[in-house]
């Protein structure tokens, strides 16, 4: 089993633009959750999807956006990029909306 | 609001000593308390959990009570190892109907265990 795995693991991105972040879920989950973490910081819960629908959010802007697909798969986008979006993003997964979420290694944005 | 506070660090200890990691929530409802440890650049993996008032989690020589009186979760090991090191996370859960609640976490407290 992969666990949780997330793309890409870094990448650069210059003030203005769009990023896509992109989580697999584990094997049998079903339920996606993302969370920024900022240099130094706990994460901050951004949202959750389940059954393709958000279902819960956090205290972020619109310029965060996400997407579940039919396969559980999940995608995090970030419009118009602040140097203040510069964080670790984490996905995590669990089967349903109550049992243990399991989380992936992360993907570090860098806006310059 | 729903809130972690945990001890700030740096804390830095020698191998086999004690740990205490404090911790203590604010939260409407009941809330489930974890334990969540990052090694250098991995994601967060889960150290323990506690559902429930009086309950003790507890994994790998770590141990918390969930105390309600004092609305804590402080986190403790008897013998610290140099493999230890990492930052440690508390977060809470709040349960809607059955359903588990996004996470809300403390700031971190970075551990390191020198030989």
């Amino acid at each position: 089993d992969a666990g949780v795995t997330q793309s890409p693991t870094h990448l650069i991105k210059t003030r203005g633009q769009q990023v896509t972040l992109r989580c697999s879920p584990k094997s049998g989950h079903d339920t996606v959750s993302w969370y920024q973490q900022a240099l130094g910081q706990g994460p901050q819960f951004i949202f959750q999807y389940y059954e393709e629908e958000e279902r819960q959010r956090g205290n972020f802007p619109d310029r965060f956006s996400g997407h579940q697909f039919p396969n559980y798969s999940s995608e995090l986008n970030v419009n118009a990029l602040l140097l203040g979006d510069s964080a670790l993003y984490l996905c995590a997964s669990s089967m349903g909306r109550g049992t243990e979420a399991f989380f992936g290694q992360g993907t570090r944005l860098t806006v310059v | 609001g729903n809130s972690v506070t945990q001890m700030e660090g740096p804390v830095t200890l020698s191998e086999e000593a004690f740990l205490t990691i404090n911790c203590t929530y604010t939260a409407t409802g009941y809330p489930s308390l974890f334990w969540y440890v990052q090694y250098p650049g991995e994601g967060l993996q889960l150290l323990l959990k506690a559902t429930k008032a009086d309950d003790k989690g507890s994994n790998k020589g770590f141990e918390a009570t969930y105390r309600k009186e004092t609305t804590s979760f402080h986190l403790e090991k008897g013998s610290v190892q140099v493999s230890d090191s990492a930052v440690y996370f508390c977060a809470l859960t709040l349960n809607y109907g059955g359903s588990q609640g996004n996470l809300i976490f403390g700031k971190g407290t970075k551990l390191s265990v020198k030989p």
